[in-house]
């Protein structure tokens, strides 16, 4: 069975340093990868995906980026923090198009605060 | 426009009640339709998955979807206070990118 992990869990930063946010999956090949943020009380907003190895697609413009460097690997990552990137910050992942169903599972999410 | 609309709640409820969880939609090629709880600092659980129209059940929960009214349910029968959890509603229209709604709050009282 698949399983998809991330750490930390739980993650206090000030402003102006950097981040970095790891996500693996196992169980499963070349798939889907999705990072999302979920401000307080707010529904997901995508941030990233990739559908392969150093292929990125960024959402939302902001201060943050992504890199996959293996084929389950998945990083997020910020030079500087903003007191906005305050959230819970959650991964997925989804089997590639074509799939025999098309859903998304989602690790149990990194919640990060910064000061 | 939001792709996905759901109405945030809080939702109360009394233990043993049927609870309705509704969802609506604006874009007509959706075709895979997902309810997912989310308990407190946890990440989203897929709880169910339909695809097109139609009903599915999974012992106490139904999820209907009508593709001609752009409307997706999630029916809980015999609610229980392990039940409350954020519920969030999500669809994707095949190509690996999925859109949720804002999530509804349930609390189901003892």
């Amino acid at each position: 069975s698949q399983t998809i992990h991330q750490w930390p869990a739980t993650l206090v930063q000030p402003v102006g340093s950097p981040l970095s946010l790891e996500c693996t999956v196992e169980g499963t090949s070349n798939p889907n990868l999705y990072w999302y943020r979920q401000a307080a009380g707010r529904g997901l907003q995508l941030l990233f995906y990739s559908v392969g190895i150093g292929q990125i697609s960024s959402e939302v413009p902001q201060n943050l980026s992504a890199s996959r460097p293996q084929d389950r690997q998945f990083i997020l990552s910020s030079k500087k923090l903003l007191l906005s990137d305050s959230g819970f910050y959650l991964c997925a992942w989804s089997d590639q198009a074509g799939g025999p169903i098309d859903t998304q599972y989602f690790g149990p999410g990194t919640r990060l605060t910064v000061l | 426009q939001k792709e996905v609309e759901q109405d945030p709640g809080p939702l109360s409820v009394p233990e043993g009640a049927i609870v309705s969880l509704n969802c609506t939609y604006s874009n007509s090629a959706f075709q895979y339709f997902m309810w997912y709880r989310q308990y407190s600092r946890k990440g989203p659980e897929l709880l169910m998955y339909t695809y097109s129209s139609g009903n599915k059940e999974d012992g106490r929960f139904t999820a209907q979807v009508d593709k001609s009214s752009k409307y997706i349910s999630l029916f809980i029968r015999d609610s229980q206070p392990s039940d409350s959890a954020t519920y969030l509603c999500a669809m994707s229209g095949g190509f690996n990118k999925f859109y949720f709604g804002s999530g509804t709050k349930l609390n189901v009282k003892p």
